[in-house]
């Protein structure tokens, strides 16, 4: 079963424009956390963002924050004010677990194009 | 955050040769992970390299065909042999590191080469 589903395989917005990437998750587990990536055409996975299962208020960082709604386990990720350098891949992914060899499960990614 | 020079950056191989691509972390980690991305797709975990014992693969990854060594805190390689042109992908390792979040104080989260794009023809 796919653990990490992202519905959006691609996105088309207006630059200035906020924009919303989906992110569904399915564990057992009670402790996880939530990542987001982004990945430019040159291939490097950029970090943008996390979110622990614990975690009671959003993650915010700069222009980036999380939509956590646990209770139907999705892990949104909105970018406000889209800039043309925001067209990317972006993947979601979880990690499971607070013990042993912890690994990342990534999502099949939402390839996102900012118009000017 | 750590930073990690990852080498070749792109290669193009004949079939059935073999590639090794070197990931080299400016501080010490208990654990290394290679990444295979096949063009168009998502992240898939290769294997999990520790200093000083046998890396553990996934399902579906076997040693014979991407060996890997960890002979210290700081570098690990992933040969990838006999190379078909099903191999052409994306590689790329990562580590766990502790970073500063914002609101959360500190967390762990994982920071990735900058990537090997293999061809193979």
């Amino acid at each position: 079963a796919q653990k990490i589903t992202q519905t959006q395989p691609g996105m088309f917005v207006q630059e200035k424009e906020a924009v919303t990437l989906d992110c569904t998750y399915d564990t057992s587990d009670q402790s996880y956390g939530l990542f987001w990536y982004k990945q430019p055409s040159s291939g490097e996975m950029i970090f943008l963002i996390y979110q622990g299962s614990y975690d009671e208020q959003n993650a915010t960082e700069g222009r980036y924050s999380l939509n956590f709604q646990k209770a139907r386990k999705s892990a949104n990720l909105v970018i406000s004010a889209s800039q043309l350098g925001d067209s990317a891949m972006y993947f979601c992914a979880m990690r499971e677990g607070i013990q042993g060899a912890q690994k990342l499960v990534f999502g099949q990614g939402t390839r996102l194009t900012i118009n000017p | 955050s750590a930073v990690i020079s990852q080498k070749p950056s792109r290669d193009i191989c004949q079939r059935g040769t073999s590639l090794t691509i070197q990931c080299q972390v400016d501080s010490q980690v208990t654990m290394m992970f290679w990444y295979r991305q096949q063009p168009g797709q998502s992240l898939t975990l290769i294997a999990t390299a520790n200093q000083g014992s046998e890396a553990t693969y996934e399902s579906g990854f076997v040693i014979d065909k991407f060996p890997i060594s960890r002979p210290n805190l700081t570098f690990s390689t992933l040969t990838v042999s006999n190379m078909s042109p099903e191999d052409s992908s994306i590689y790329l390792c990562s580590v766990e590191q502790p970073r500063t979040l914002k609101g959360l104080g500190t967390g762990i989260v994982y920071t990735f080469g900058s990537g090997t794009r293999l061809t193979v023809v």
